[in-house]
Formats: C-alpha cells, structure tokens, sequence
C-alpha cells in the first residue's frame, strides 16, 4: 500500500502567519493532491501536481500556493493565513490519472486564530 | 463545475440491517465512480470503484452504476458497528489529470 506522511500533524497559527504543510508518498507515484475537509463538505482539491515542477490548479485554490519539489515531495503554503482556512488538510497521491486509486495521508489538523 | 451529489446526509441502520447510500453527478462526461470510506479521526480509503454499467460485489459490499443517469448506489448487507463511518462518493473523468470531485457524504451510524 502506497505511503503518504504529512507534517505537521497539528498547527496552530494567527491571522496573517506563514503556514507550509509537507506531504511525501514514497511509492513512485506521479499524482500528488491537496484537499481540505471541513465539517458538512466532502474533500476539495486545492492544487495537484503530476510531477517535479508541475502545478495544476484544483476547485478552491484561492489563498494558497503550492509546490512540487521532487516526485516525493508536494508542499502547501499559506503566506497570510486567515481563520476560513482553519480546516483538515489531506494529502493524497496515485499512480495514474482518472481510473487510478487515492493514497491519502493521515491528515493536518490547521487552526487560524 | 462538476457536482457530485449524495443521499441521504445521514443514515441510521439497526446492527444486520441493510444500508442504502446513493450518489448522483452532474457532469455527463464522467466516466469512473469511486466510493471512499472515512472513519472518524482517520483518512479516506477506496471502498470500492465502479466503471462499467452493472453491479459489483466485494462481499458485504455492492455498488451499482447506470451510466445513462450518471447514478451509482452502494449497499451494505448485513451492516456492523464497524461499518459505522462516512461514505464519500466522486467521480472522475477519463480525460484530465486524475482529478476526482468529491461529494458531501453520507454519515453511516450502526446501532448494536
């Protein structure tokens, strides 16, 4: 089974603070995505990636960057953060595009004060 | 922008009932179906995935696709405390990059 790890677990932070959530999968995967969960919401893709260098931009991408930096490593930043990204922050990644699985990580818990 | 819709939002079965989840998109390009299970305080993992019109049963587990509507139902028989979690749907289309639209969910509770 695919592995993804995401640091940090938790984060807390104020408004207007620097945030960067670290996501690495050490299957060889191409796909990397990140989504954030809230409460009466399912998943929403924030920005993916389909490999070193490349960023797509996902559903609800406003207020976020992100960055690919190696096919392990996808990095979520938020430079002024704000209490509306106070939310579950996922991970995931697969192999192939559309008809592939979702690895999901263990999930960041992200509190804007 | 695609929407994937789910029903109902919560869903209370007795212990050996049977559960009942549906699922509908909106986009009529979409070609894979995806049914993902979340417990609570963990992450989501494919349950099942449907892509041809039909049924398909993983024990417990059946989930049921009709393209023409672009509906897909899932069916726990014989449902245990265990099965007790939130059941996301999505879709994705054979065309992009791996992107799947998820919905809302449905909250699975059941009772012993």
């Amino acid at each position: 089974e695919a592995a993804v790890t995401q640091s940090p677990r938790n984060k807390v932070t104020v408004t207007g603070g620097n945030v960067t959530l670290s996501c690495r999968q050490t299957n060889s995967h191409n796909y990397m995505y990140w989504y954030r969960q809230d409460t009466g919401h399912g998943l929403r893709l924030i920005h993916y990636s389909y490999g070193a260098g490349n960023l797509q931009i996902g559903d609800v991408p406003d207020g976020y960057k992100a960055t690919r930096t190696t096919q392990e490593d996808f990095f979520l930043l938020l430079e002024l953060a704000s209490p509306s990204q106070t939310s579950l922050y996922f991970c995931a990644s697969s192999d192939h595009w559309g008809y592939a699985e979702q690895f999901f990580g263990p999930g960041t818990r992200l509190t804007v004060l | 922008q695609q929407k994937v819709q789910q029903s109902p939002e919560s869903l209370i079965v007795p212990e050996g009932g049977m559960a009942s989840l549906n699922c509908t998109s909106s986009d009529r390009n979409v070609d894979y179906f995806w049914w993902y299970r979340q417990h609570s305080g963990k992450s989501p993992k494919m349950l099942m995935s449907i892509f041809s019109n039909g049924e398909k049963e993983e024990g417990r587990f059946t989930v049921h696709l009709n393209k023409a509507s672009l509906h897909t139902s899932l069916h726990i028989r014989d449902s245990q405390p265990s099965d007790s979690a939130l059941y996301l749907c999505a879709a994705s289309h054979n065309t992009n990059t791996g992107k799947l639209t998820f919905g809302d969910g449905t909250v699975l509770t059941v009772k012993p």
